[in-house]
């Protein structure tokens, strides 16, 4: 099992609609959780982080976080054009900071 | 702004040639990571640093070794470039304690012919 796993995709959704992107890790004692966004060509970008069980909101973004079900989720609403890009999600076990990425998700948002 | 800055955007490079990966950060983050990403594997961890003249190995370090003589420094080192090794190499930094965010630099795309 690998120890980060996301929904293959490509997702594909149209414009104004929600995007959600799923992620689960396989070891419990993770402490971080974190989403990356990746334009073709360019390197990763963080937008999200998360560290307690919930939600955790920042303007069209919504991270969720359930460390009982080993599961961490991307929500994009009102998606945009400009959306589209590979996400992916990282976890971090230990103090070190070493991230652990998932294989990312390709999300394709069309008008 | 966190500025973490790798030498060069693209190299080509024979088989067989020594091949240095430079990485600088400004922030005097204690952790820094080189990973290679590839079409269907994501990015994998070859190397890590969370301290100056410390490493270990990741999860592919094989044909890789790694130099920490600074803290803001962290090279990347291919002793024998080989045609598996043509990739996008990304070096990333961290804090050690507190948030722990990964920051990438702009890649660097190498090509072994």
């Amino acid at each position: 099992q690998k120890e980060v796993e996301q929904n293959s995709g490509p997702l594909s959704v149209p414009e104004g609609a929600i995007a959600s992107l799923n992620c689960t890790y396989s070891d419990r004692g993770s402490q971080s959780f974190f989403w990356y966004r990746q334009y073709s060509g360019k390197s990763p970008e963080l937008i999200m982080s998360i560290y307690s069980n919930g939600d955790k909101e920042d303007g069209r973004f919504t991270a969720q976080l359930n460390k009982a079900s080993q599961y961490v989720s991307l929500l994009i609403r009102d998606s945009q054009p400009s959306d589209s890009a590979t996400y992916l999600c990282a976890v971090v076990l230990t103090s070190y900071g070493k991230l652990t990425f998932g294989q990312g998700t390709i999300l394709t948002v069309h008008p | 702004d966190v500025k973490v800055t790798q030498s060069s955007r693209y190299l080509v490079k024979r088989t067989g040639e020594k091949v240095f990966l430079e990485c600088v950060q400004d922030m005097d983050h204690e952790n820094m990571f080189w990973y290679r990403q590839d079409p269907g594997l994501g990015l994998r961890l070859i190397y890590f640093s969370y301290d100056v003249k410390m490493k270990e190995k990741g999860d592919i370090p094989e044909g890789y070794s790694v130099s920490r003589e600074k803290k803001e420094r962290f090279s990347l080192i291919l002793e024998s470039a080989s045609t598996n090794q043509t990739s996008m190499y990304l070096c990333a930094s961290s804090l050690g304690t507190g948030v722990i965010r990964g920051f990438f630099g702009q890649g660097t795309r190498l090509t072994v012919v």
